[in-house]
């Protein structure tokens, strides 16, 4: 099984400023295709995880631009360029080859 | 747009099945995969398994290999998970999830989740 690392694993944040969320795999998420099968996700309070960023780095419709998906192999990170009070959750990243998730990073608002 | 409608929460016994159904509406059934992804109280997100309706194929995370079940319906547009030897710690939210055909990355449709309590 492919183990997904992420870290921090809570990230206080103030409206404005930027944050980052790094996730590590335990095997290369690098496809011979040339994709790296990497998501992230978040689950807003109360409500079903939604699509952010797919393949890295390919943001799904409707998702600001602020967010940006970056890496390959085993290192991705998920940036947020001004964090905003809407964007309060818990962030997952998961590999999609044999799916496993990430633990799970809560952002909230200082 | 399409819209996955959930069955209603459901409370079983230890040792017994249970089957949640996921229902699509407003999109080509078999032009994509569902997956089951669950969630304890107060955990993370689990994958569980997947179909890919087109042609019946499943995929079943390790854990589950034994005692889930997915298969589809593709004249009613429906997914099914069920699972069997329900145990206490099986108590959670089972969401179903559309992904692109062929592949379990880009879970973009979720349905609202249904509940499932194991107690005796």
């Amino acid at each position: 099984e492919i183990v997904m690392t992420q870290s921090p694993l809570s990230l206080p944040v103030s409206p404005g400023e930027p944050a980052s969320i790094s996730c590590r795999s335990s095997q290369s998420l690098l496809h011979s295709n040339g994709y790296n099968y990497l998501d992230w996700y978040v689950q807003k309070p109360g409500q079903s995880p939604q699509l952010l960023i797919s393949l890295a780095s390919t943001r799904a419709s409707g998702v600001p631009d602020r967010f940006r998906g970056s890496g390959s192999g085993t290192d991705f990170t998920l940036e947020i360029s001004r964090v905003e009070a809407e964007d309060v959750g818990v962030y997952y990243c998961m590999q999609a080859l044999q799916p496993t998730f990430g633990q799970g990073t809560k952002v909230e608002i200082k | 747009q399409m819209h996955l409608v959930q069955s209603g929460p459901e409370l079983k016994q230890p040792g017994s099945s249970v089957k949640v159904s996921c229902k699509a509406s407003g999109g080509s059934f078999t032009s994509y995969a569902f997956s089951w992804v669950r969630q304890a109280p107060g955990q993370g997100l689990e994958w569980m398994g997947g179909i890919i309706p087109l042609f019946g194929t499943t995929q079943y995370a390790q854990k589950f290999q034994g005692r889930v079940t997915i298969n589809a319906d593709t004249s009613t547009g429906t997914a099914y998970m069920e699972l069997s030897s329900l145990r206490h710690d099986d108590t959670a939210v089972y969401y179903c999830c559309r992904t692109r055909s062929s592949t379990w990355s880009a879970m973009d449709v979720w349905g609202k989740g249904t509940t499932v309590s194991v107690s005796s």
